[in-house]
């Protein structure tokens, strides 16, 4: 059974810096690898999508990278933002039809 | 475009009591999943539709849980009856097709049951 663990639970960080958010997960044989953000009270909305194939993706100021081996995903997020406070869940994709397996999220805070 | 649209987006009921969730996903995708969410906790899947198959229920708890989604568009979730345990955020996903895709979540409907 895939499990997915993301530590810390939450991140407090002055606006400005660049930050990374990890995730680990047990079982290597994925089918890809999804980071979203929720804002409260609202939905998800997915980020960056990475496949098997792939080592990172990239979308503005945010970078995902994908190491199979050794189980982990890192979300990087260049020149923090208030606007970047949210919950950001990685959700690992795998099995015949790559159902969604997601950790408990990275609260973050940016701090004017 | 419009995302996908979820109603109500609270409610509140009493335990034994029914509820319903209703969902309409992107126009022109394929596939529908109903996620719950509990409190600090990432989403769990529920059910997976594919048009109007339901591909996997197997987190389904289908002594009091039943979904549908007759045309394969829109879809209601409904719980019968009504456990305090029940109370979490119920979110609605689709893709265009279930292979992997990105998954574009609704607003979710939170639900208490006092």
């Amino acid at each position: 059974k895939q499990e997915v663990t993301q530590i810390p639970a939450a991140l407090s960080v002055p606006e400005g810096e660049n930050l990374v958010l990890n995730c680990s997960f047990t079982d290597s044989a994925i089918y890809n690898l999804q980071w979203f953000r929720q804002d409260p009270g609202k939905g998800l909305t997915s980020l960056l999508l990475i496949q098997s194939s792939q080592r990172e993706q990239t979308s503005g100021r945010l970078n995902a990278s994908l190491d199979k081996s050794s189980g982990r995903s890192t979300l990087y997020i260049a020149a923090s933002q208030p606007g970047d406070s949210a919950t950001y869940l990685c959700a690992v994709g795998s099995g015949a039809n790559s159902k969604l397996t997601f950790g408990k999220g990275i609260t973050l805070s940016v701090r004017p | 475009e419009a995302g996908v649209v979820q109603s109500p987006r609270y409610k509140i009921i009493e335990k034994k009591q029914p509820v319903a969730f209703w969902c309409n996903p992107i126009s022109g995708h394929n596939t529908l999943y109903w996620y719950r969410q509990n409190l600090g906790q990432g989403p769990e899947l529920l059910i997976r539709y594919e048009n109007e198959e339901a591909v996997d229920d197997s987190q389904l708890p289908k002594d009091r849980f039943s979904a549908e989604r007759l045309k394969g568009v829109d879809s209601t979730l409904k719980i019968q009856p009504a456990e305090l345990g029940d109370s979490a955020v119920y979110l609605c996903a689709s893709s265009l097709y279930g292979g992997g895709e990105t998954q574009y979540f609704g607003p979710g409907t939170r639900l208490l049951v006092l």
